[in-house]
């Protein structure tokens, strides 16, 4: 069975500064897709950003980049210039390419604290 | 107007009594999912439809049952409501392209 881990329960970082968010998975797939989604506490699940397996490059967007070591099976997300409105829990998530479900596997997130 | 949307947002209710959530998309998908969380977890899927006519159990399904009305409409209901159901609950749909989109959640108490 996939499984997803973020062993990092919170991390807090001061507002403009870079920080980085881990998450490791395990998978015998080779077609995939990770994605990072922020749930503020509005509750609300957004996706932030998504990265196909198959793709080297890693995935961007403004100031949210991921760090995709398939070989390692990490996954880790960098947020630039830290926001207040970016203080949320976070969550790594992996869903098959394939056939079956599709569901996303979810790990069981970090809260992130923007210090002012 | 949001693209994945449930009512009620909130729900009180008390145990042994029956209870629907219902979910609405405009986004097109056919592919459709309910999930359950828990205070500081991630999310675990109920049950999950790839169209209306094709319906599956997810990982926790037990005490809950689906419809799907139309390619839009993807309801769960709770037969006989019991304390440990209560947690928020998630819509969400997915894309040809692997996203999954959620409506903004249902708190669900059971007292």
């Amino acid at each position: 069975a996939q499984t997803v881990t973020q062993s990092q329960p919170e991390m807090s970082v001061q507002e403009a500064e870079t920080v980085t968010l881990s998450c490791t998975y395990d998978t015998s797939e080779s077609d995939y897709y990770l994605f990072w989604y922020k749930q503020p506490p509005s509750r609300q699940m957004i996706l932030v950003i998504r990265q196909e397996a198959y793709k080297q490059q890693n995935a961007t967007e403004n100031r949210f980049s991921v760090n995709f070591q398939k070989a390692a099976k990490s996954f880790s997300l960098k947020i630039s210039d830290s926001q207040l409105g970016d203080a949320a829990m976070y969550f790594c998530a992996w869903s098959s390419e394939g056939s079956g479900a599709q569901k996303l596997v979810f790990g069981q997130g970090t809260r992130l604290t923007i210090n002012p | 107007d949001a693209d994945v949307t449930q009512t009620p947002r909130n729900r009180i209710t008390k145990t042994g009594k029956r209870i629907m959530l219902e979910c609405s998309q405009t986004k097109g998908h056919d592919r459709m999912y309910w999930y359950r969380q828990d205070p500081g977890l991630g999310l675990q899927l109920i049950y999950y439809s790839f169209d209306v006519k094709d319906i599956n159990k997810g990982e926790i399904s037990d005490g809950y049952s689906v419809s799907r009305q139309a390619q839009a409409k993807f309801s769960l209901s709770l037969e006989s409501a019991i304390p440990n159901q209560t947690a928020l609950y998630f819509c969400a749909t997915r894309s040809a392209a692997g996203e999954q989109y959620f409506g903004p959640g249902t708190r669900l108490t059971v007292t």
